[in-house]
Formats: C-alpha cells, sequence, structure tokens
C-alpha cells in the first residue's frame, strides 16, 4: 500500500483565496483524521470520520473551515477565505481500530 | 478534561545510554495508550500501543510501561543512536472518543 496520500505537498496562497487539501486514505481504513500542526500550537486534531461520517468537528476553528469525506477512498479540507494564521502544515491520517497512520502532509502558507 | 503532559524540554542523552521519555494525564485512565515518533518535515509514526491492564510492552529496543496509580506512561529506548533522535508524542483516546495528543517531547542522541 501507497500508504496515506496527500496533496498538495507545498501550497503558497494570498490572503482571501480559496485552499483545497486533498487527502487519499489507506485502503480499508474507516477512520480518517485532519490536523494542523504548528510550533506555537503544536499537533491539533481538526475534525475525524468514521465510515465517511464526520464524527468531532469541534477543533474546525470558525466557518472558513470546512472538511468532506465523500467516499472512503477521499477527503478534502477547505479553507475559505484563507489568512496568513492559517499557516500551517496540515496532517492527514487514516485508522483501522486503534493506530492511526499519516501522510507526508500539506505545507501551506498564507501571504 | 483529559489532559496530556510531556516534557517540554528536550531531552539529551549519551549514545548507548537508555532514554527515558514520561507521558503524564490528568484525570481517569485512558484504555489504551499510544505512543509515536515525529521527525522533522514528517507526519507521526506509531510506535507501540499499551493498554490499561497492561503493565508493559516491549517491541525491540523499545519499552512502554503503564501505571495507572500514577496516571503516567514510561517510553524508553535502550542501547539509544543518534538514529533514535526524534519528537516522542504520546497520544490517548479517552471515554468520550476525545483525542487527545500530548505536545511532544524531543529527543537528540548525542554520538
Amino acid at each position: 500500500d501507497a500508504g496515506v496520500i496527500q496533496s498538495p505537498r507545498h501550497e503558497v496562497t494570498e490572503m482571501g483565496q480559496e485552499v483545497t487539501l486533498r487527502c487519499k486514505p489507506i485502503s480499508g481504513h474507516n477512520s480518517l483524521f485532519w490536523y494542523r500542526q504548528t510550533m506555537m500550537r503544536g499537533l491539533e486534531l481538526l475534525i475525524y470520520f468514521n465510515n465517511n461520517v464526520p464524527i468531532d468537528d469541534s477543533g474546525m476553528p470558525e466557518d472558513r473551515f470546512s472538511a468532506k469525506m465523500p467516499n472512503a477512498s477521499f477527503s478534502t479540507l477547505k479553507i475559505q477565505p484563507s489568512e496568513p494564521r492559517d499557516s500551517a502544515v496540515y496532517f492527514c491520517a487514516s485508522g483501522g481500530e486503534e493506530t492511526q497512520y499519516f501522510g507526508p502532509g500539506t505545507r501551506l502558507l498564507v501571504l | 478534561s483529559q489532559k496530556i503532559e510531556q516534557n517540554s524540554e528536550a531531552l539529551n542523552i549519551q549514545e548507548g545510554k537508555t532514554a527515558t521519555l514520561t507521558c503524564n494525564y490528568t484525570n481517569y485512565s485512558p484504555a489504551y495508550l499510544q505512543w509515536y515518533r515525529q521527525d522533522p518535515g514528517r507526519g507521526p509514526v506509531f510506535l507501540l500501543l499499551i493498554r490499561e491492564n497492561e503493565k508493559e510492552k516491549r517491541k525491540e529496543r523499545l519499552k512502554v510501561t503503564f501505571d495507572t496509580t500514577l496516571k503516567q506512561s514510561l517510553f524508553h529506548i535502550t542501547a539509544s543512536q543518534p538514529a533514535d533522535s526524534a519528537t516522542y508524542l504520546c497520544y490517548v483516546e479517552d471515554s468520550n472518543y476525545q483525542l487527545i495528543w500530548g505536545a511532544g517531547t524531543k529527543l537528540i542522541i548525542k554520538p
């Protein structure tokens, strides 16, 4: 298996633009997680899905953030409009019963 | 609410010695606790899981203990090597399906 796949790996955009991050989980995993990591705040859980259904989105910062999982093999995290404080590394992870497998992350820079 | 505390200061260990990292939780004992390793620019990688009813778990040079009386897990790396240098994260899932990560401890193994 190729592991969790994220795209793009790097994204540089200007404030106010829409950003869409994509994730393909490991086949057979029924949970999917979106995280944000910064030096100041560490690893923060934004939202997680179980069997494509959002279970906990309490970590989503505000209405500018939205996440979807239309099927078991694809998820998106969208930021609209983006702001400089959204600059961070965004990780997607998938998991079976207990452990999580992380993707390589998307490094986002909002100017 | 449950919180995870890890030593925020970097831990410097001489090569060949045993490195010991600490993870403390504040409230009730989780059903299981996990340790992950994160290298710069990469996502966390699962290392070990220990359940509430287990005192100790081993994997090669790694050992994890779980003390529900002290509300603490210890993570040991024996015969440490410079390649073990990384940030190590502690993670629990509580009974309310809250996913809680520690801030991580940076381990530096000096040759």
